[in-house]
């Protein structure tokens, strides 16, 4: 398993917000290691969502946001839109392990 | 703009080494904090971060990969070149390079598309 724990499914309708959680020990995120996010839409590569905790890249929406605290981080997507629906990975740096991934959540649109 | 390419045999039997090439283009791995890394994919799971070469030929690698990968660069052909030694079924996946250059840690950018490798006899 994934050195950092998400659920590997979230839900939401339409126009709802959803959070996806991302949850580390004290050796990656509670260290104070940045975490990022990734969105993955089916066959295609990972696009960088959430950089440094809380930034977001050029062109990214600003539905989608990023928080960290203490051991776990979260990613918040508001106003949910169908062509949301993918695979979101965190990532972050681990002491004993160096980069690590999340072991992804599918978010269904319903 | 950034753009990455992996290439690399599509099918490699069991205890072969595989060798993958990430061609870039639109910047210099030369440029200070700049970095290029590995990560792959089984069909249908997670990812899983390989390795990373750095700018100053600094190179990270996965503790459990470790002992099978070497990392290089070559500047002048703006390339990446991952080499796994005795692959097993279990390495089938998809392979992909990216671009680092995050101000804290290492945070992909842009990705390649990825190519899909098959270890079966």
């Amino acid at each position: 398993q994934s050195v950092l724990t998400q659920p590997p499914s979230v839900s939401g309708a339409p126009g709802q917000r959803v959070t996806i959680s991302c949850t580390g020990t004290s050796s990656n995120i509670g260290a104070g290691y940045d975490v990022h996010w990734y969105q993955q839409l089916p066959g295609t590569a990972p696009k960088l969502l959430i950089y440094g905790n809380t930034h977001r890249p050029s062109g990214v929406p600003d539905r989608f946001s990023g928080s960290a605290s203490d051991t776990s981080a979260s990613l918040a997507i508001t106003g949910l839109q169908a062509e949301d629906e993918a695979t979101y990975y965190c990532q972050s740096y681990d002491s004993s392990l160096s980069e690590v991934f999340g072991g992804g959540t599918k978010l269904t649109v319903l | 703009q950034i753009t990455l390419k992996e290439s690399g045999p599509t099918l490699v039997k069991p205890t072969q080494t595989l060798t993958l090439t990430c061609t870039f283009s639109g910047f210099s791995l030369s440029t200070s904090g700049v970095g290029v890394g590995w990560i792959r994919q089984p069909p249908g799971k997670a990812l899983e971060w390989l390795a990373l070469i750095y700018w100053n030929d600094d190179k990270r690698y996965s503790p459990s990969l470790k002992s099978r990968l070497t990392i290089t660069k070559d500047t002048s052909k703006n390339q990446v070149v991952l080499t796994m030694t005795n692959m097993d079924p279990v390495d089938t996946a998809t392979y992909y390079c990216a671009h680092s250059h995050c101000t804290n840690g290492v945070c992909y950018g842009y990705w390649g598309q990825g190519t899909l490798v098959t270890v079966s006899s």
